[in-house]
């Protein structure tokens, strides 16, 4: 069974940059039918998508973070990451990185999520 | 983007109700919606994918159903261990977009 885990530092300063790293274990993140990504839950929030990359190195980002937002896979690691520039205290938040499944024609599922990791974004 | 909106934002049930939440999208999405269960502290559960098909593993009892832009979770059934947040999630197209959520409480 798949199973993702998320690291990274719990407390980043404002206007620095948050980056995660989730890792990917029994299970290879290099199938083509396994798109990779994050989700962030503000305190007391509800689910937020930050963005998706699949195979090839693509990558979809909420319009409302493109210009702070990366997301990139690391095959040689089995690991994808995100980073997100410029943070402000309402990037506070827990993070959680998933797999989205293509099942097949027009079928997905976001089935895989790993635990989460909080994120403080203060000075 | 397409905007997602649930109701009831929160509800109130007894064990053995039977359940129903609803979801309805901006526009058209096929029946690209998926339902998730969130438990204080802990990650989101899927527990159907393309408005209709029971992930594995997940108690026969929940359903759901809709097209287009309305669609239905029901719980037949609520037992103990279903209270939580609920959220719909579109991902006919990106960005991918949550409903606010639907918070069942058990009575």
């Amino acid at each position: 069974q798949l199973q993702l885990q998320e690291s990274g530092p719990g407390l980043v300063k404002p206007s620095e940059t948050l980056s995660l790293t989730c890792t990917v274990s029994d299970g290879s993140i290099s199938r083509s039918s396994h798109y990779w990504g994050w989700i962030r839950q503000s305190p007391g929030k509800g689910l937020e998508w930050i963005g998706t990359v699949f195979h090839g190195g693509g990558t979809y980002y909420n319009p409302s973070l493109t210009s702070r937002v990366t997301v990139s896979v690391d095959t040689s690691k089995n690991q994808f990451s995100l980073k997100l520039t410029s943070v402000t205290a309402a990037d506070t938040a827990v993070y959680y990185c998933t797999r989205r499944l293509r099942a097949g024609d027009n079928l997905y599922l976001m089935d895989v999520w790993g635990q989460g990791t909080t994120v403080t974004v203060s000075s | 983007a397409i905007q997602m909106t649930q109701s009831p934002s929160s509800l109130s049930a007894s064990v053995g109700d039977r359940v129903t939440i609803t979801c309805r999208a901006s526009q058209g999405i096929r029946n690209d919606l998926g339902w998730y269960q969130q438990k204080p502290g802990k990650a989101p559960k899927l527990l159907i994918y393309a408005t209709s098909i029971l992930q594995s593993g997940v108690p026969s009892r929940f359903s759901g159903s809709g097209s287009g832009t309305d669609f239905t979770l029901t719980i037949s059934s609520l037992q103990p261990e279903d209270f939580g947040t609920y959220y719909c999630l579109q991902d006919y197209n990106y960005p991918l977009t949550f409903g606010p959520g639907t918070k069942v409480d058990i009575k």
